[in-house]
């Protein structure tokens, strides 16, 4: 059983640009969580999500911000026209139903240039 | 507004010793108290967990203390190996309904010298 698989592993976009994060949940698993670690900081919680809904957002920045959970395919944090501070290490999680335990990804760095 | 406060930010032990982190929650409604390890470029991994209705928890070398009427909790790395040598992270959630979202300290980053 395959872990969580999170790509890619490193992005660099120019200020400005598109990034796009991909996350496929452990199988069986249809809660994804996402969260940005700072440098020297912990994980902030962004958004939860199931299958083709958005259950908790309130972690998300309010503007260039979203992210999808579709029926078929990974989950996709979407970040529109970069800027510097969006630098940092985004990971995923997921869960199977009703339980606590998460399991998280390898993250992707994305680095904002 | 920092609901779960970590210390200390980093910590350096003798092999063999006892490693302690220190964390302390705000939020009452918190009733999942996990602790997660990570490597440098890895993503966490979970270590150990706790729910409040009980006060400790050991499993092999790790051993979370709980302490509901302080709102605090704690882990001991007991007999530290240089491999341990890592950043901890405590968390909490609330298990109400089906949204587990963590909230997490800020890290301690651990080392443990031969």
């Amino acid at each position: 059983n395959a872990g969580v698989m999170q790509n890619p592993r490193h992005l660099v976009r120019r200020r400005g640009q598109e990034a796009r994060l991909r996350c496929s949940p452990m199988k069986g698993h249809s809660h994804v969580y996402w969260y940005r670690q700072l440098p020297e900081e912990g994980l902030k919680f962004m958004v939860y999500l199931q299958k083709e809904n958005i259950i908790d957002e309130s972690g998300m920045p309010k503007e260039r911000f979203s992210a999808e959970f579709p029926k078929e395919g990974p989950s996709i944090l979407r970040i529109q026209q970069v800027v510097r501070g969006d630098s940092a290490a985004y990971f995923c999680a997921s869960s199977p139903p009703g339980s606590t335990e998460a399991f998280f990804g390898q993250g992707t760095r994305l680095t904002v240039v | 507004q920092q609901q779960v406060k970590q210390s200390p930010q980093s910590l350096i032990v003798q092999k063999g010793g006892i490693s302690i982190i220190n964390c302390a929650y705000e939020n009452t409604a918190f009733d999942y108290f996990p602790w997660y390890q990570q490597f440098p470029g890895k993503g966490p991994a979970l270590l150990i967990a706790i729910r409040p209705d009980v006060s400790e928890k050991k499993e092999g070398r790790f051993t979370i203390s709980f302490n509901k009427s302080a709102k605090q909790f704690s882990l001991h790395i007991m007999d530290s190996q240089p491999g341990d040598s890592a950043t901890y992270f405590c968390a909490a959630s609330i298990r109400g309904g089906s949204n587990y979202k963590l909230t997490f300290g800020k890290g301690t980053l651990l080392t443990v010298n031969p």
